[in-house]
């Protein structure tokens, strides 16, 4: 089945260390994103990326880095820069096929605890 | 700036009875707008799309929205609630820039 595969489900991390949250598509999107969700604030875009080997970044991408090796896997590594990293984590796919011709597809999300 | 705003935190019905969740966007072209619904602990399922054409549109699970330019606004509708509906709701366009934004989201809760 054709989807979007977020790991682990629930992450727990002690301050001061880096964490990778893994998404891994196989629908042959182009386009991946990160957003981060917190209770009365929506999604926030923390990276996006449209291309192999490149991105960009989003709203809140301080202490956050990504990488974009393959098409399927936008990997997203939370730093000990990020201050306050609690939160459920979502990613995201879709074509790229001209502006707004479809729409995102997402992962099941990881809940990242920091304890 | 762009944005996309629902008014209403949260939302409570009864079961068989409407429901009309806001949304209004501010965006300078035509918007490519979306409703999304997140059951808790989950990701987001799409439940319809506006690109162009027809504005009033249907979606899953007896959803419908109509886009309305002179009001800036997507609101999306249920003639009769169920049980099962109750989840969180998320206006979201998406921009020039292959960007997709999400409004703050509105709970629904659902009473028998």
């Amino acid at each position: 089945d054709g989807g979007i595969t977020q790991s682990p489900k629930y992450l727990f991390r002690k301050e001061g260390q880096n964490v990778t949250l893994s998404c891994e598509q196989n629908l042959n999107h182009d386009a991946m994103y990160w957003y981060r969700q917190d209770p009365g604030q929506g999604l926030r875009l923390i990276y996006y990326s449209h291309i192999v080997n490149d991105f960009q970044k989003g709203d809140i991408a301080e202490g956050y880095s990504v990488s974009r090796e393959k098409k399927e896997s936008f990997p997203l590594t939370v730093t000990s820069a990020q201050k306050n990293p609690t939160a459920f984590y979502l990613c995201a796919s879709r074509f790229v096929q001209g502006i707004g011709s479809t729409e995102a597809f997402f992962g099941q999300g990881t809940r990242l605890t920091v304890v | 700036a762009q944005s996309v705003t629902q008014p209403d935190i949260h939302i409570t019905v009864s079961e068989g009875a409407s429901l009309e969740l806001r949304c209004n966007y501010s965006y300078g072209a035509t918007p490519y707008l979306f409703w999304y619904v997140q059951s808790p602990g989950q990701g987001l399922q799409l439940l319809l799309k506006y690109f162009s054409g027809d504005t009033l549109v249907q979606g899953i699970k007896g959803f419908e929205a109509e886009f309305k330019r002179s009001q800036s606004s997507f609101n999306l509708r249920k003639p009769s609630v169920h049980w099962s509906d109750a989840a969180e709701y998320f206006c979201a366009y998406f921009n020039t820039g292959n960007q997709f934004y999400f409004g703050t989201g509105t709970s629904l809760t659902v009473i028998p």
